[in-house]
């Protein structure tokens, strides 16, 4: 897994495994989290997002996990595909009056075998 | 619909000049961030706009400026130059940032090399 501020860490899967990301993140009054995928050479991507009165949210192959107690959060990518392959990173957006100042973590990057 | 664009793509500069960037959001959105990007720092909020006004911004210092224009396209400039604003310099857009969702769209950034 990761933590903001530091390495960057590799996770290796094959193709059709789950893949599970993780992050934690700084600021235990952080209210929204969102996780980005980066293909090399591009922008980040918007994957899913979650409030923090969730615990858990649903997406297209993806589940995002809030464990507010430990301050972590994960990344569930389900029958993980060789498109998967990316840097994944956090981000978490601090109270800020409802306004998005997001927090970045460093990223994990993921790269699947077919 | 297009997706965000910027230019230039890639930028070469030397100490002590300054850079302007340009970003075009999607069409109909009106809130435009800035991040810089580097492998030591990964992805740092630099500031947003929105309705022509910087409505947030980050910890960055002065050298840093941008402005949004009423077609809602933005730039941002870097007085200054020091090697370490060497970055990639990423531009995303939204509908508007205060709402339940804050889904932004990035473009593909400007990769700026301070020599």
């Amino acid at each position: 897994g990761e933590s903001v501020g530091l390495h960057l860490p590799t996770l290796s899967v094959q193709e059709g495994d789950n893949s599970i990301i993780n992050c934690a993140y700084s600021n235990s009054a952080s209210d929204y989290f969102i996780w980005y995928k980066q293909e090399s050479g591009k922008g980040p991507q918007f994957i899913i997002d979650i409030r923090s009165n969730m615990d858990k949210r649903q997406g297209q192959r993806v589940t995002v996990l809030l464990n507010k107690t430990v301050k972590h959060l994960s990344l569930q990518i389900a029958a993980t595909q060789p498109g998967d392959s990316a840097v994944y990173f956090c981000a978490e957006n601090p109270p800020s009056g409802g306004s998005y100042i997001p927090t970045f973590g460093r990223g994990t990057s993921l790269i699947v075998h077919p | 619909k297009a997706g965000v664009t910027q230019t230039p793509r890639y930028l070469i500069k030397t100490r002590g000049q300054q850079v302007t960037l340009s970003c075009s959001p999607i069409s109909g959105h009106r809130s435009v961030s800035w991040y810089q990007q580097t492998p030591g720092q990964g992805l740092q909020f630099l500031f947003e706009y929105f309705s022509e006004t910087q409505r947030n911004k980050g910890n960055f210092p002065g050298r840093f400026s941008g402005r949004q224009f009423s077609n809602s396209r933005s730039e941002m400039n870097v007085s200054t130059l020091e090697l370490g604003d060497s970055a990639l310099y990423l531009c995303a857009s939204s509908l508007a940032g205060r709402v339940s969702s804050y889904e932004q769209y990035f473009g593909p950034g400007t990769r700026l090399t301070v020599t």
